[in-house]
């Protein structure tokens, strides 16, 4: 099963708004990634963080992987129409060379 | 330049039938992984493929078994299948070591088991 817990599991946003996410882990791992899926679509990769403690942006989005090599946070700011979606925090391990995924945040627009 | 191809897009099958679904990775990329992401949950990971040899396994029955060609294109094949085996089927290829950030997937597999 899945070793990442990802949180919201889902949430509404309306447009200007900033929005954050979080994953923790059982277990430590190397590097974190962030990615988006949109339907029928696979995961794309947003950011990707490398150390712990490490702060990354791209765009309007900031990533942070934790102290502990055990969490990470996903910011967006102003959120827009296009950011509807699934996110995705996934922990990588180089030994195996593999990709472990949370359960995904579901970003809704606000009716 | 061509990302990671999957074929087909969308598949119907009968409990107990077998399928085959295939992959070809981006171009200059080696190693193929496949994940099984059942309806809204996030992927998992069943294999990997290196050198034409699975080098890595997740927690998936022996049900599930692939290929690698010379060419570095991949099969997933699924025997005796479940209801519980519909899921989109995800593709990712990327060097066998290397920055995690070439990890590039394709667009899935639609399988739906009936």
């Amino acid at each position: 099963g899945q070793q990442l817990n990802q949180s919201p599991q889902s949430m509404f946003i309306q447009e200007g708004e900033d929005v954050s996410m979080n994953c923790t882990s059982s277990s430590i791992f190397n590097t974190w990634l962030w990615y988006k899926q949109d339907p029928g679509e696979g995961p794309v990769l947003l950011i990707a963080l490398y150390k712990a403690g490490e702060l990354t942006s791209n765009g309007r989005l900031t990533a942070q992987f934790g102290i502990t090599r055990k969490d990470s946070f996903l910011n967006i700011s102003a959120s827009i129409p296009s950011d509807v979606g699934i996110y995705f925090c996934a922990g990588y391990k180089a030994a195996g060379n593999k990709l472990t995924f949370g359960g995904g945040t579901r970003v809704l627009v606000k009716p | 330049d061509a990302g990671v191809t999957q074929s087909p897009t969308h598949l119907i099958k009968t409990r107990g039938q077998q399928v085959t679904l295939r992959c070809s990775p981006k171009s200059g990329h080696d190693t193929v992984s496949w994940y099984q992401q059942a309806l809204g949950q996030g992927p998992q990971f069943i294999f990997q493929y290196y050198e034409e040899e699975e080098r890595q396994r997740g927690n998936f029955p022996d049900r599930f078994s692939g290929h690698q060609f010379p060419n570095y294109s991949s099969e997933l094949n699924v025997n005796a299948l479940l209801l519980g085996d519909s899921a989109l089927y995800l593709c990712a290829s990327s060097l066998p070591v290397g920055t995690v950030d070439g990890y590039t997937f394709g667009s899935g597999t639609r399988l739906t088991v009936v």
